[in-house]
């Protein structure tokens, strides 16, 4: 069983387009890192959120922490063919993380 | 600064080998965290080392083991290969806790067992 689940597990857009995927859990966690992993290469930290509701930007990227501090979203505007990659969540319960189910993110030219 | 080493890259074994994974922490992190990849499952957590301890373990059965030398390098054992085992390893560290600190991720050892 998963701790963490993420939706959509894949997604193909078209260059321009907006998305957002999602991270779910019923479980509180103390922080929350997304982190996006290119083929053939280990996962890069993207975002750390540690306060319910937190907001965070990264250019076109907007994380939020959920009120509850048991989910997470991800929204990116205008994708560009360099956002292509995995998107992990990885929820911290204070000794470990725990990794969501990833969403595989394809955006065509 | 030179990030996480991991080596091998790729290796090939049969059911019922051992095989050992090598990770190079960024200089001056003391804490190293080994994580498996697989498409179903995604990453599971296996162990974290930290000051040559080991502090954590996920939910993997005794075949799998580590350990961390004085330097912080930090190995992975898996002793009698199953084909379920063939996945990604990745090795992560991270300056403290993992948990207050960023992972900072090597690019992984892929082993396929056949």
């Amino acid at each position: 069983t998963q701790l963490l689940e993420q939706s959509p597990q894949f997604l193909s857009i078209q260059e321009g387009e907006n998305l957002t995927v999602y991270c779910n859990s019923s479980s509180v966690f103390s922080s929350l890192q997304w982190y996006r992993q290119e083929p053939g290469e280990g996962p890069v930290l993207l975002v750390t959120v540690v306060t319910g509701g937190e907001v965070k930007k990264l250019k076109r990227l907007t994380f939020q922490f959920g009120d509850a501090r048991k989910d997470s979203s991800l929204h990116i505007t205008a994708a560009q063919p360099g956002d292509t990659g995995l998107y992990l969540c990885a929820g911290s319960t204070g000794n470990q993380f725990y990794f969501g189910t990833g969403t595989s993110l394809t955006v065509i030219p | 600064k030179a990030g996480v080493t991991q080596t091998p890259r790729y290796l090939i074994k049969t059911r019922g080998q051992q095989v050992t994974l090598s990770c190079s922490p960024i200089s001056g992190h003391r804490s190293v965290s080994w994580y498996q990849q697989t498409p179903g499952q995604g990453l599971q957590f296996l162990f974290e080392y930290f000051s040559e301890t080991q502090r954590n373990k996920g939910n993997f059965p005794g075949r799998f083991s580590g350990r961390q030398f004085s330097n912080s390098r930090s190995e992975m054992n898996v002793s009698t290969l199953e084909l379920g085992d063939s996945a990604l390893y990745l090795c992560a560290s991270s300056l403290a806790r993992p948990v207050n600190s960023p992972l900072h991720f090597g690019n992984g050892t892929r082993l396929t067992v056949t």
